[in-house]
């Protein structure tokens, strides 16, 4: 079936590492996504990354896929306040000729102080 | 360069009838995509437009439908609306279509809400 799974929450210290992780169901996906959602503010891409890649380096952001186990996950060095969100991890699912792009439910990253 | 535009912003509509959103895409971006998100929940991917053709549909019914013009704008079209139809319409244009992995760029919504 299609399904992306994520933790709900994360609560972290400002300054820590936080480590946001997701399961997804597709084996072919090309392509793994992570967006960011603010209160009131759209949907932005953060980073993302292809399927023949294990790591993907950012700045502050480090992506890591596992393909074997179909687990993907999201960590931000040095989180700050202004990360607080949440994140959302999404894969393009194939199906036959029609392709998809499935998400999780999201992940609300709490910092604090 | 403008970015993605939604009209309108808010929505109320009553059960039965039937809806028109509209999104203008980034300059330059070929590429459509429409999602409903719920509250609380992730987008759900409704489908995409590439050039005028519908180049990928989520899991929805037929009375959700869409349009993209030669200036590839966008409408989505839902008929018999239900309460469960009642979430946050995204919109996204991109420079290609899901299968090259292009950036998509979020519109800020149209909020419907069915009574």
């Amino acid at each position: 079936g299609e399904d992306v799974e994520q933790s709900l929450f994360l609560s972290v210290r400002e300054g820590d590492s936080s480590v946001i992780n997701c399961t997804y169901t597709d084996s072919s996906s090309t392509y793994l996504y992570w967006y960011k959602q603010e209160p009131g503010a759209g949907l932005q891409l953060l980073t993302y990354i292809f399927s023949n890649m294990d790591m993907k380096q950012d700045q502050r952001l480090t992506v890591l896929l596992n393909k074997k186990d179909k687990h993907l996950s999201l960590r931000i060095a040095d989180t700050q306040t202004g990360d607080s969100a949440i994140y959302f991890c999404a894969e393009i699912f194939n199906a036959g000729n029609n392709r998809k792009l499935i998400w999780g439910l999201g992940t609300s990253l709490a910092v604090n102080p | 360069e403008t970015g993605v535009t939604q009209s309108p912003t808010h929505l109320i509509k009553t059960r039965g009838q039937q809806v028109t959103l509209r999104c203008s895409s980034q300059s330059g971006h070929n590429t459509v995509s429409w999602y409903q998100q719920a509250l609380g929940q992730g987008p759900q991917f409704i489908f995409q437009y590439y050039r005028e053709e519908e180049n990928g549909r989520g899991n929805f019914p037929p009375r959700f439908s869409g349009l993209q013009f030669p200036n590839y704008s966008s409408e989505l079209n839902v008929n018999a609306l239900e309460l469960d139809d009642s979430a946050l319409y995204l919109c996204a244009s991109s420079l290609g279509s899901l299968a090259g992995g292009y950036e998509q760029y979020f519109g800020p919504g149209t909020r419907l809400t069915v009574t």
